[in-house]
């Protein structure tokens, strides 16, 4: 059963647009999510996070959004560049002890901006 | 600060033959981590040691063993590996267990099981 789910394998953006990253969850006892980036040949990267008790947060280009009702998160990157151009993984933990603290991670979307 | 250091970074074994991953991070974390990467399933947690002096199974635990040597130290021991175990291998580390902070993740190492 999976618990994070990315369900776009892969999206293609002009540089200079939006880029819309898309991903939702299914255990309510998560409430912290978190976004890496990961190149080829590289280890994931962290990029950035919210908290269930926020709806956005913001950093540069890149703004994460959450609709906890909906059980749907999102990531904005504006304006896209190429060198966004990577592999991005949705993740999410609980704050109790046991097996939601441990990061659960969605299957990956592959994103590629076209120059 | 080089972060998390995994080794080695390629691997090739033949079915049935052991072998060691080695991981060691200088953050001062108390957590560590193994993750495998398949195509189409993301990442997904072998086993973790939420603090030094324990190790629990995650998601994908069999046909793996794991030692946390020291705080610094976390390792992943295949017995007799098989040709399932194909992967790229990520070990990560993050302060806490439980709380709401990011892990840091190694390069990864890609091991072929012929």
């Amino acid at each position: 059963d999976q618990q994070v789910k990315q369900n776009s394998p892969s999206l293609s953006v002009q540089e200079g647009r939006i880029s819309i990253l898309n991903c939702d969850y299914t255990n309510s006892m998560f409430d912290y999510f978190l976004w890496y980036k990961k190149y080829p040949a590289e280890g994931p990267t962290f990029l950035i996070s919210i908290s269930s008790i926020k709806d956005k947060n913001e950093d540069g280009r890149f703004t994460v959004f959450l609709n906890k009702s909906a059980k749907h998160l999102s990531l904005h990157i504006v304006p896209s560049q190429p060198g966004d151009s990577a592999v991005y993984f949705c993740a999410a933990s609980g704050m109790q002890t046991g097996a939601n603290s441990k990061l659960t991670f969605g299957k990956g979307i592959t994103l590629s901006v076209r120059p | 600060n080089a972060g998390v250091t995994q080794t080695p970074k390629f691997q090739v074994l033949k079915t049935g033959q052991s072998m060691t991953l080695q991981c060691a991070q200088d953050m001062n974390h108390n957590s560590m981590y193994w993750y495998r990467q398949d195509p189409g399933m993301g990442l997904r947690l072998i086993y973790y040691s939420a603090s030094e002096g324990t190790t629990d199974k995650g998601e994908v635990p069999n046909g793996y063993n794991v030692s946390r040597l020291n705080k610094r130290e976390f390792s992943l021991r295949l017995e007799s590996a098989a040709p399932s175990q194909t992967s790229v291998y990520f070990c990560a580390s993050s302060e806490y267990w439980g709380m709401n902070t990011e892990a840091f993740f190694g390069q990864g190492t890609r091991l072929t099981v012929v």
